[in-house]
Order: C-alpha cells, then sequence, then structure tokens
C-alpha cells in the first residue's frame, strides 16, 4: 500500500529557505497514471495548492506562490521536494503531500502532514 | 477567497441528512465531471471521499453520495454520525488555471 511521508526542519528563520521532502513507499513515483503534489494549510485556515509535478519532472505552480517556489522530484530515491524561499511568518502552515489520480483530478493519497513554523 | 464557495458550517442531528454546497463557475465546476470531496477530522490530513463528482472511493460509506447542477456540487451525508463531524473540502478542475481549485471549507457539526 502506498504512502507518503513528509520530512524536514519544524522551524525555519524568516527571509530563509523552506525545504521539505517527501518519500513515496510502497509503489513507484514514476507511474504515468498520478502526480505528485504540494499543499499547505495554516492554523485554523482552508488548504491551499502549492503545486504538482509529474516524474518526468513538468512542474506546475500556484501563481500566487510561483516566484518563490520549485518543486523537484528525485525519482532514483522515489522522492520529491519543495522549497519555498524568502519565507514570513505568513508561510507558517502544516505542509503535505499528496498523489493525484490524473484520470480522476483527485488526491486520493495523502501524507500525515509536517509543522513548520516561521519564525526567529 | 477561496475560487469555489462553500457555505462556512451546516449542522445536523444523528441519522439525518445534509448536504454541502460548492458553488463555482462555468470554468471549473460547470464545465467538468471533475469535482471532489475531501474529509478533514483535527489535527488530520484530508481524506478523499468523492471523485469524479459522485464516485466513492473503496472504503467510504455509501451514506457519502456525490452530485452537480449547472455550476455547484453538493455532498450529501445521510444518516449522519457523529464521526461524520470535520471540515469539507470540495475541489474541481478549471479551465484557467494547471492547478484545479478548492473551496474554503465547510465545518459540519453533529449535534
Amino acid at each position: 500500500q502506498l504512502q507518503l511521508q513528509e520530512s524536514g526542519p519544524g522551524l525555519v528563520k524568516p527571509s530563509e529557505t523552506l525545504s521539505l521532502t517527501c518519500t513515496v513507499s510502497g509503489g513507484s513515483i514514476t507511474s504515468s497514471s498520478y502526480y505528485w503534489g504540494w499543499f499547505r494549510q495554516p492554523p485554523g485556515k482552508g488548504l491551499e495548492w502549492i503545486g504538482s509535478i509529474y516524474y518526468s519532472g513538468i512542474t506546475y505552480y500556484n501563481p500566487s506562490l510561483k516566484s518563490r517556489v520549485t518543486i523537484s522530484v528525485d525519482t532514483s530515491k522515489s522522492q520529491f521536494s519543495l522549497k519555498v524561499t524568502s519565507v514570513t511568518a505568513a508561510d507558517t502552515a502544516v505542509y503535505y503531500c499528496a498523489r493525484l489520480v490524473s484520470t480522476w483530478y483527485a488526491f486520493d493519497i495523502w501524507g500525515q502532514g509536517t509543522m513548520v513554523t516561521v519564525s526567529s | 477567497q477561496s475560487a469555489l464557495t462553500q457555505p462556512a458550517s451546516v449542522s445536523g442531528s444523528p441519522g439525518q441528512s445534509i448536504t454541502i454546497s460548492c458553488t463555482g463557475t462555468s470554468s471549473d465546476v460547470g464545465g467538468y465531471n471533475y469535482v471532489s470531496w475531501y474529509q478533514q477530522h483535527p489535527g488530520k490530513a484530508p481524506k478523499l471521499m468523492i471523485y469524479e463528482v459522485s464516485n466513492r472511493p473503496s472504503g467510504v460509506p455509501d451514506r457519502f453520495s456525490g452530485s452537480k447542477s449547472d455550476n455547484t456540487a453538493s455532498l450529501t451525508i445521510s444518516g449522519l454520525q457523529a464521526e461524520d463531524e470535520a471540515d469539507y473540502y470540495c475541489s474541481s478542475y478549471t479551465s484557467t488555471s494547471a492547478l484545479g481549485v478548492f473551496g474554503g471549507g465547510t465545518k459540519l457539526t453533529v449535534l
């Protein structure tokens, strides 16, 4: 059964870069049927789709974050990663990775989420 | 402001039925059958409950159903149970973005 697990620092200083990795286990990251996505959820607020990536490296970003976000994939490690530059307190959130079933256009498997706090 | 509009809250008593609406435009909800619904309990990751407007993934109780009319999608939960108390989010493919769009979420309270 495929599982996703986020990892990375839980505390990042303002103006620095937030870096997270999502490890895919129990299945293939290179399947043509799926995309891989990053979401975030500030405390007490709704979900925000940050962006998505295909195993070939094709990426799609939320225009509101595009200038600060990079999503990449490492198929040899079954991982995909998120980088957000120049973070502020507004980037404090729980960050989730998830699998998008392309034929459904729905995210069927989610990681447990990881809390990232931006603070000095 | 979210691209899809959901009521902030709904409530119902155990055994009753409730419906959560999700209103978009002809560029998203109304134009495609790619509406999905997610359930999120506090401190937990979202869980896919409905995809392609009305399909349930394996393991989701048939008390959960989805439908769509024009630019509005709906999630109906029948035979409400205490464990259904959670936040619910709708999502849709959109022709205006490479990413889909989400609603702001609806908090369901089981009285």
